[in-house]
């Protein structure tokens, strides 16, 4: 199965932008790939932010966005706030004779 | 208020098997496809199984093709993992997630496979 790669470890100043990248062993990121971006904090399950690329949920702050950049997914946030300290994931959807999901191995962003 | 519950979770011996289970409520459950992520101890998310609405189509990581089933009792509102063939790199916290567009997830359950 595929492998996606994200970087393990980002920081970012308070107020300040981050982007986060997604990237996939067989080739550029698509919108095919269909990518979810999640967030996970310790001791908690994960939440769902950014779903196909970049349409939020709801519980979504704005100030996340989601993209594709340079044959990769994106997930930017913007205005940097310390609750947003945690780890992020991406996942992307491949097709074949099922359509199966792959994990990236996780960002752990830092706001210092 | 939208719930997803999981039971099931447990200690068990190599070469056993576990069922889990995943109570949903809150939303309507037969309309949307349903999965299992699971995540090691102090490691990341992997995703372990899908299952589509009506429980026709289902796909699996490579890791537990043969070993795990996945399947849906639209009726009960409830998702299930049944898991043989257990291995310790089995051992994990596994979570359901489904609903519009992956937006709900469970507390978890443990697994943990140890002799």
């Amino acid at each position: 199965q595929a492998v996606v790669t994200q970087e393990p470890s980002l920081t970012v100043s308070p107020g300040g932008t981050v982007t986060l990248t997604c990237g996939s062993s067989t080739g550029a990121v698509t919108s095919g790939h269909y990518p979810y971006w999640f967030q996970q904090k310790p001791g908690q399950a994960p939440r769902t932010l950014i779903y196909e690329t970049s349409n939020k949920h709801s519980w979504t702050p704005a100030r996340f966005s989601g993209s594709l950049l340079g044959g990769k997914g994106a997930l930017t946030l913007s205005g940097a706030q310390p609750e947003d300290e945690a780890e992020y994931y991406c996942l992307l959807s491949y097709s074949g004779a099922r359509r199966t999901w792959v994990f990236g191995g996780g960002t752990k962003l830092t706001v210092l | 208020e939208v719930q997803l519950v999981e039971s099931g979770g447990g200690l068990v011996q190599p070469g056993g098997s576990l069922r889990l289970s995943c109570a949903a409520s809150g939303f309507t459950f037969s309309n949307y496809w349903m999965g299992w992520v699971r995540q090691a101890p102090g490691k990341g998310l992997e995703w372990v199984a899908n299952i589509n609405q009506d429980g026709s189509e289902k796909a699996y990581v490579d890791s537990v093709k043969g070993r795990f089933t996945i399947s849906r009792d639209n009726a009960k509102n409830s998702l299930y993992l049944q898991m043989n063939s257990l291995r310790a790199e089995d051992t994990a916290v596994y979570y359901c997630l489904g609903g519009d567009y992956a937006g709900y997830w469970g507390q978890g359950t443990l697994v943990t496979v140890s002799s």
